[in-house]
């Protein structure tokens, strides 16, 4: 199968961490990507994984992946109200890189 | 300027009526891709092309036909639109290669009354 699923919503104080969670189901995935979707705005790439990681980190983000439990999580370090967005994980297959498999897309709001 | 365009960004229109959504794109990518965005769904692909003369279906392509007119313009038109066809549509267009970002467009916000 290739469900990808996120939960609706997160909200966090500013300046604490966010940690956004996605689960997928098929395991053939080669990257792995956090898509964030500003109010009105499109899509843009957030950052990505390769499948044989486990870990990368970019500045304020960590992505962590357990391909053991199809996991992937996207931390957010000092949240800030502009990080306030809606943040979808995507997949793209070995055997179909033709396309993204989208996540539902997390709502993340931040409060001072 | 943006690289991935959409016109038009709103529009409302009746039930029946036939409407084309536009995307244009300047990154100079060959695969471009129509998505929708229904609120808890996330995003589904429509259609897709690889160039020119490729044209694929996605998993919700009832409905909807698409026209890949040059390297760098892809309709969506809505042959007979339907209230459920209402949601925000998005363009979007990669380069295949490597991570195969894709480069998204700002959306068209589709109602159909």
């Amino acid at each position: 199968g290739e469900d990808v699923e996120q939960s609706l919503f997160l909200s966090v104080r500013e300046g604490d961490s966010s940690v956004i969670n996605c689960t997928y189901t098929d395991s053939s995935s080669t990257y792995l990507y956090w898509y964030k979707q500003e109010p009105g705005a499109g899509l843009q790439l957030l950052t990505y994984i390769f499948s044989n990681m486990d870990m990368k980190q970019d500045q304020r983000l960590t992505v962590l992946l357990n391909k053991k439990d199809k996991h992937l999580s996207l931390r957010i370090a000092d949240t800030q109200t502009g990080d306030s967005a809606i943040y979808f994980c995507a997949e793209i297959l070995s055997y179909n890189t033709d396309k993204l498999i989208f996540g539902t897309g997390t709502r993340l709001q931040v409060f001072p | 300027d943006a690289d991935v365009t959409q016109t038009p960004r709103n529009r409302i229109t009746k039930t029946g009526k036939r409407i084309m959504l536009e995307c244009s794109q300047t990154k100079g990518h060959d695969r471009m891709y129509w998505y929708r965005q229904d609120p808890g769904l996330g995003l589904r692909l429509i259609y897709y092309s690889f160039d020119v003369k490729d044209i694929n279906k996605g998993e919700i392509s009832d409905g909807y036909s698409v026209s890949r007119q040059a390297q760098a313009k892809f309709s969506l038109s809505l042959e007979s639109a339907i209230p459920n066809q209402t949601a925000l549509y998005f363009c979007a267009v990669s380069s295949g290669r490597a991570r195969n970002e894709q480069f998204f467009g700002p959306g068209t916000r589709l109602t159909v009354l």
